[in-house]
């Protein structure tokens, strides 16, 4: 069955780094894009960032452009995000969410891990 | 900045019908904007129900349905449940970035 894994999460300070991981399981983790979606406490859903199959196309919101990097090694069947000059307001449990099908035809996110919370606090 | 919009709260009936809405600040929403529909319940991860404004996952109940209503993307719920209460929330694609709505709380009472 497919499963998605985040780790990474914890507390850091406001300015400092951290990279989220989501370890995948029981799909070809080359054919799919690939998203994260966060959430802080008692808000809704705010997507992060999406990945190509290949690694080679990357989208991210505004929020986070320029701070954050979505990345993959497709021989380790995982994704990341390496987040740099956190603030408090990326405080969030974060998912990372599988695309839906493969090639263009499709566009949204199917499977999603259980999330990982990243705390940005002095 | 695209803001995209969810009724923030609606009531419905057990068995009853509810249409929920989501709208952008673009313009019309339409099948080019790839609306998907997640569920999420409290303490949980977020469920998909709808890709491509109208598909439904393997999982998906049949009494949910999307569609595209008056310049917005909407999911109805016929027959409603009361495992069916939940926060719902639109995704609308924007050429590469992805926007979501800011959920609509559906109580069934």
């Amino acid at each position: 069955q497919v499963q998605l894994v985040e780790s990474g999460g914890g507390v850091v300070q406001p300015g400092r780094s951290l990279r989220l991981s989501c370890a995948v399981s029981g799909f070809t983790f080359s054919y799919y894009g690939m998203h994260w979606v966060r959430q802080a406490p008692g808000k809704g859903l705010e997507w992060v960032a999406v990945i190509s199959d290949d690694g080679n196309t990357k989208y991210s919101a505004d929020s986070v452009k320029g701070r954050f990097t979505i990345s993959r090694d497709n021989s380790k069947n995982t994704l990341y995000l390496q987040m740099d000059s956190l603030r408090a307001e990326d405080t969030a449990v974060y998912y990372c969410a599988k695309k839906v099908g493969m090639g263009e035809a499709t566009i949204g996110l199917d499977y999603w891990g259980q999330g990982t919370l990243v705390t940005v606090s002095s | 900045q695209t803001v995209v919009t969810q009724e923030p709260s609606l009531t419905v009936s057990p068995g009853g019908t509810v249409t929920l809405t989501c709208a952008s600040s673009t313009g019309a929403v339409t099948s080019g904007h790839y609306p998907n529909w997640f569920q999420q319940k409290p303490g949980q991860t977020p469920r998909a129900l709808i890709y491509n404004t109208a598909n439904k996952h393997s999982w998906t109940p049949a009494r949910f349905s999307g569609s595209l209503l008056g310049g917005k993307a909407a999911l109805t719920l016929s027959g409603v449940q009361p495992e069916d209460e939940a926060e719902y929330y639109c995704l609308l694609y924007y050429g590469g970035a992805r926007v979501f709505g800011g959920g609509t709380k559906v109580t069934v009472l």
